[in-house]
């Protein structure tokens, strides 16, 4: 069936490196993707998006890059700091009618001082 | 702005009694919310989703009679345990939407709930 998957499951880097989050997508038909932050015991909170007709978008210290080719996602985050520290997840979702999330397994970012 | 309220935000209760988990959108209406659910070291999984006034879509496998959701306006919608079991222990999610093309979501914290 279709599926979100990631690459790795934990990544360690030290601060003020920079990090590349990767994620996999199956779902052809997918046109909206979204990168989220989790803290422990919080609920997921945006980071960034990033639409179909899209191939690169920025945000603050974020950059995430769609390549629909190999249906690949990254996440890239700049000066990497301790507040970095969480689970990452990548989600995609078809827009229209009943359209939902479909979350990626989640990787844990840990930042080294 | 966009923000997603959940209370409680964590719950303990003896097996067999019921839970109720109210998620608010406090400064937009949501036409649609979501509930998830997130066991340890895991995704996020979709649960239904609720269009306000009319009954939830349950995904595949989630039991509408053990998990009730009641979306009574735009800026609430409840998730309702019924006869709760350990296995029910969970860290479960809401999510508001205004709709449009991307139907963007807003999360909630988050409501953690152990069944003993």
């Amino acid at each position: 069936g279709e599926s979100v998957g990631l690459h790795l499951p934990t990544l360690s880097v030290q601060e003020g490196d920079n990090s590349i989050i990767n994620c996999a997508y199956s779902n052809s038909a997918s046109d909206y993707f979204i990168w989220y932050k989790q803290e422990s015991g919080k609920g997921p909170q945006f980071i960034i998006d990033i639409r179909s007709n899209m191939d690169k978008r920025q945000g603050q210290r974020v950059t995430v890059l769609l390549n629909k080719t190999v249906k690949h996602l990254s996440l890239q985050i700049a000066a990497t700091q301790p507040g970095d520290s969480a689970v990452y997840f990548c989600a995609e979702n078809t827009t229209g009618a009943n359209s939902k999330l479909t979350f990626g397994k989640g990787i844990t970012l840990s930042v080294r001082p | 702005g966009a923000v997603v309220s959940q209370h409680p935000s964590r719950v303990i209760c003896k097996s067999g009694t019921s839970v109720k988990i109210e998620c608010r959108s406090l400064d937009f209406q949501a036409t649609t919310m979501f509930w998830y659910r997130q066991f340890p070291k895991k995704s996020l999984m979709l649960m239904a989703t609720s269009n306000e006034g009319s009954k939830a879509t349950y995904e595949q496998g989630v039991e509408k009679d053990k998990f009730l959701i009641n979306h009574a306006s735009l800026t609430l919608s409840t998730l309702t345990v019924t006869s709760a079991h350990p296995e029910d222990s969970s860290f479960y999610i809401c999510s508001a939407s205004t709709g449009g093309a991307y139907n963007e979501q807003f999360f909630g914290p988050g409501t953690r709930l152990t069944v003993l």
